[in-house]
Order: structure tokens, then sequence, then C-alpha cells
């Protein structure tokens, strides 16, 4: 069964420091990793999109990464802020079927 | 650009009503999902659509169904809810499957089974 399988459950870090998520999967053929984030009580919103022959990607202060041969992909935030407080999802789709795989989140808390 | 909608936001039902969530995307996307997230979980997929007319089943379609009469929309149906369909549920669409492609999200519809 494909799984995704993302660390740390929770986090919570000061203002202007910077985190890294963590999402390994087993989901196979792969076809392409996306993070998204999701405010609370508001649906997510992606952030990147990564496919196997792409091992990093920057949105503003968010920068991916992609290991495709161990399966393991790193969401990193720097300069944290406010309103980075959310959850962070990774999501995993498989090649040809396009079936995609959501990891349970990663909620993440940033305090002054 | 309005992007994913869905109506209503919230639904109070009682246990054994029924009732449809609508879902209407402006992007002309071909495929629509209905997932649904319930706390400290990740989202599920109930049902999804590749095209108009089509329908199929995702993770955990039990007691939904579905409908996708118009390419724009895709209804969600509870014939009978029960309060294990207490949850926030999810519309999303993307175009055709190809590598890179995004799912774009609705905004969530609250609903509570008592």
């Amino acid at each position: 069964k494909n799984q995704v399988e993302q660390s740390p459950q929770s986090l919570i870090i000061l203002e202007g420091k910077n985190c890294t998520l963590q999402c390994n999967y087993t989901v196979s053929p792969f076809s392409n990793l996306r993070w998204y984030k999701q405010d609370t009580g508001r649906g997510p919103v992606s952030l990147t999109i990564m496919t196997f022959s792409e091992n990093t990607k920057s949105n503003g202060r968010y920068t991916a990464t992609l290991d495709a041969d161990t399966k393991q992909s790193s969401l990193h935030i720097t300069a944290s802020q406010l309103s980075d407080s959310a959850s962070y999802i990774c999501v995993v789709s498989e090649g040809n079927a396009g079936k995609s795989t959501f990891g349970d989140g990663t909620t993440l808390t940033v305090k002054p | 650009n309005a992007g994913v909608t869905q109506t209503p936001k919230f639904r109070v039902l009682k246990t054994g009503q029924s009732m449809t969530l609508l879902c209407a995307q402006d992007m002309n996307h071909e495929y629509m999902y209905w997932y649904r997230q319930d706390p400290g979980m990740g989202l599920r997929l109930i049902h999804y659509s590749v095209g108009e007319g089509t329908t199929a089943k995702g993770e955990v379609p039990d007691g939904y169904n579905v409908s996708r009469l118009k390419k724009q929309n895709f209804l969600l149906g509870l014939e009978s809810a029960a309060p294990s369909q207490t949850s926030v549920y999810f519309c999303a669409s993307s175009y055709r499957h190809r590598t890179g492609n995004t799912i774009y999200f609705g905004e969530g519809s609250w609903l509570t089974v008592v």
C-alpha cells in the first residue's frame, strides 16, 4: 500500500527561526511530489511541485527538496513569520494512474 | 477568478437525513475530487471523476454517492447521514493527469451529523 509519512507531527518555533519538515513515501511508480499549506479552516494551497528530475524548488521563503532514490522530501522554511502557522501537507502522486496519497500533515506554530 | 467553490459551507444534519454538497470549478478542469478530512488526519479520497459523466470510487466511498453531469460541477450526496460522516469535506479539481499538475482545493464544507 502506498504511504506518505510526515514528521514531526507538530512543531513550535519562534518567529524568525528556520525549520525543516520531513516527508517519506513509498508511492511507486512516482510521478510528482507536492507540498501544500493549509491554514486553519481553509482549503490546502499548493506551495511547490517537484517531478522525478527535480531535486529542489523554491517558493519565496519555502524551499522543497526531493531525493527520489531514498524517497524522501523536505520543506525548509526560512525566517519564519507568524503567518506561517499552518498545517503542511505532503502529497505524492503515482505515475500513470494519477492517484495521490496525502500525508497527515505537520502542524507548525510560529510564536512571537 | 472563483477557482473551486463549495456550497454549503456549514451544515448540521440529523442522523438519517440526506443532503448534497455542490462543487463548482471555473478552470475547465477535467478531474474533480471529493475528500474528507477528520481532525488530526490527512485528506482521504471519497470519490473522483476524470471527466463529465464518469465517476469512480476512492479510498472511503461507502455512504456517499456522486454525480458529474456537467464538467464544471461535481456533486457529493449523503443518502442517510450517520454521525461517522461528521467531517470537513473538500472538493478539488485539476487538469487531466500530467506530471506536475496542481490540485486546486475549495474552502471546505463543515458537516455535523447529530
